[in-house]
């Protein structure tokens, strides 16, 4: 079965970086595309950023265009999110997601547990 | 940008009757040149993470129980659940994903009267 781990999350500064990792199984990792989206502690999704399954398009949330970057490794079965200059409003769990296709175009049909990053002095 | 807005925020609904979810975009999530609407449904029980319900507008993901349903075209959804059961209390959220970024409705609470 499809299995995504979260790991990297932790508590950071403000203005430090921090990387997530998304470790998939259980699916041929480099047929789809992958997001990942975070959920600020009691409110809403909101979707960050998307690559596509052979990394050829990416796409990001307004909100942290420019500090964060979505990459991935299809030879580890690896999804990563690069969070740089990181601010008080990132704070947030953040789910790695598998999307339903190969483009970015598709929606979201499995989710892993979601690891929390909290940004605090 | 695409803003997705839900109605009503929250709902209570008695057990075995029918509640339903309101989804509107800002824009249309049509696409022409394969007629599918870029349009789904989620659900999230408290401390889980999200469930994909529905996908392209209207088709079930597989395991998802029949009493869930999609609906609409265009701008305009609806999510509808047939007949309440008691595990289906959740925040329910649409999301489009026919123009980047993919933005996720606000969300709506489903509990029992």
């Amino acid at each position: 079965q499809v299995q995504l781990v979260e790991s990297g999350g932790g508590v950071v500064q403000p203005g430090r970086s921090l990387r997530l990792s998304c470790a998939a199984s259980g699916f041929t990792f480099s047929d789809y595309g992958m997001h990942w989206v975070r959920q600020a502690p009691g409110k809403g999704l909101e979707w960050v950023a998307v690559m596509s399954n052979d990394g050829s398009n990416k796409y990001y949330a307004d909100s942290v265009k420019g500090r964060f970057t979505i990459s991935r490794d299809n030879s580890k079965n690896t999804l990563y999110l690069q969070m740089d200059s990181l601010r008080d409003e990132d704070t947030a769990v953040y789910y790695c997601a598998k999307g339903g296709g190969s483009s970015c175009y598709f929606y979201v049909n499995c989710w892993g547990q979601g690891t929390l990053v909290t940004v605090s002095s | 940008d695409i803003v997705m807005t839900q109605s009503p925020d929250s709902l209570a609904v008695s057990l075995g009757e029918r509640a339903t979810i309101n989804c509107r975009s800002s824009q249309s999530v049509l696409h022409s040149f394969n007629s599918k609407n870029y349009l789904g449904w989620y659900q999230q029980k408290p401390g889980q993470p999200p469930k994909l319900l529905i996908y392209w507008a209207s088709t079930r993901e597989s395991g998802v129980p029949d009493r869930f349903s999609g609906s609409g075209s265009g701008a305009e959804f609806t999510l509808t659940i047939s007949s309440l059961q008691a595990e289906d209390v959740a925040v329910y959220y649409c999301q489009q994903y026919y123009s980047s970024p993919f933005t996720f409705g606000p969300g709506t609470r489903v509990d029992i009267k």
